[in-house]
């Protein structure tokens, strides 16, 4: 399964645009990336999962340049409430065994 | 639709006993895993299933013994509880959607003391 690399934590105020990016140097033709929120004592939740170029969906977008060895996950105008720990993780097309690492600590403030 | 459901939501257990984790979903998800999470870490895959009847390990199975013997259910068995197992356990079921990947759901976890 391909490592991925990403920032330990982040910090940002309400209204501004965040872009968490990670880096999978490793990744193979057929993986997929996704990422996921969590918030303190709750499971994971499925933010956007993308192959190439560009994806967006009504919470955030994911930019994955053509060599696919890096994406960022970008969200809009973030409140307080998107407080909480984004994981990257390469998902290999098919499968369905995921590989979290630590996880970026996004922290909003007023 | 409840999505996927875990009980108990919080457990204590002295060394050496044994207990099942409940897991169950609603959404007739083909896949179920396992995975716990220490603190400050990601999660780890502890046994996942691709279908009733039909189980494998992940990155961290010794200790925990699974089965599925319905779609619905998965649930998880300590054997004999350790202080090393103490965590919190995430439940999850997943779909296969029309370009191949998987999007997971997560239950709301179980959190595990073993004194």
């Amino acid at each position: 399964l391909a490592k991925t690399t990403q920032p330990i934590s982040m910090d940002s105020y309400e209204g501004q645009e965040v872009n968490i990016t990670c880096s999978h140097n490793n990744i193979a033709t057929n993986d997929y990336i996704t990422w996921y929120q969590q918030f303190p004592s709750q499971g994971p939740r499925f933010i956007i999962q993308g192959y190439k170029t560009k994806v967006t969906n009504e919470v955030a977008s994911l930019f994955i340049p053509a060599d696919r060895k890096s994406s960022t996950l970008s969200l809009p105008r973030v409140s307080l409430s998107d407080t909480a720990v984004y994981y990257c993780l390469v998902e290999k097309g098919g499968g369905n065994k995921l590989t979290f690492g630590t996880g970026t600590q996004l922290k909003v403030e007023l | 639709n409840a999505g996927v459901t875990q009980t108990p939501k919080f457990q204590v257990l002295k060394t050496g006993q044994s207990m099942t984790l409940q897991c169950a979903q609603d959404m007739n998800h083909e896949y179920m895993s396992w995975y716990r999470q220490d603190p400050g870490m990601g999660l780890r895959l502890i046994h996942y299933s691709v279908g009733a009847g039909i189980t494998d390990q992940g990155e961290v199975p010794n200790g925990y013994n699974v089965s599925r013997s319905t779609t619905e259910d998965f649930p998880l068995r300590l054997l004999s509880a350790a202080p090393s197992q103490t965590s919190v356990y995430f439940c999850a079921s997943s779909y296969s959607t029309a370009s191949g990947t998987y999007e997971q759901y997560f239950g709301p976890g179980t959190r595990l003391t073993v004194t």
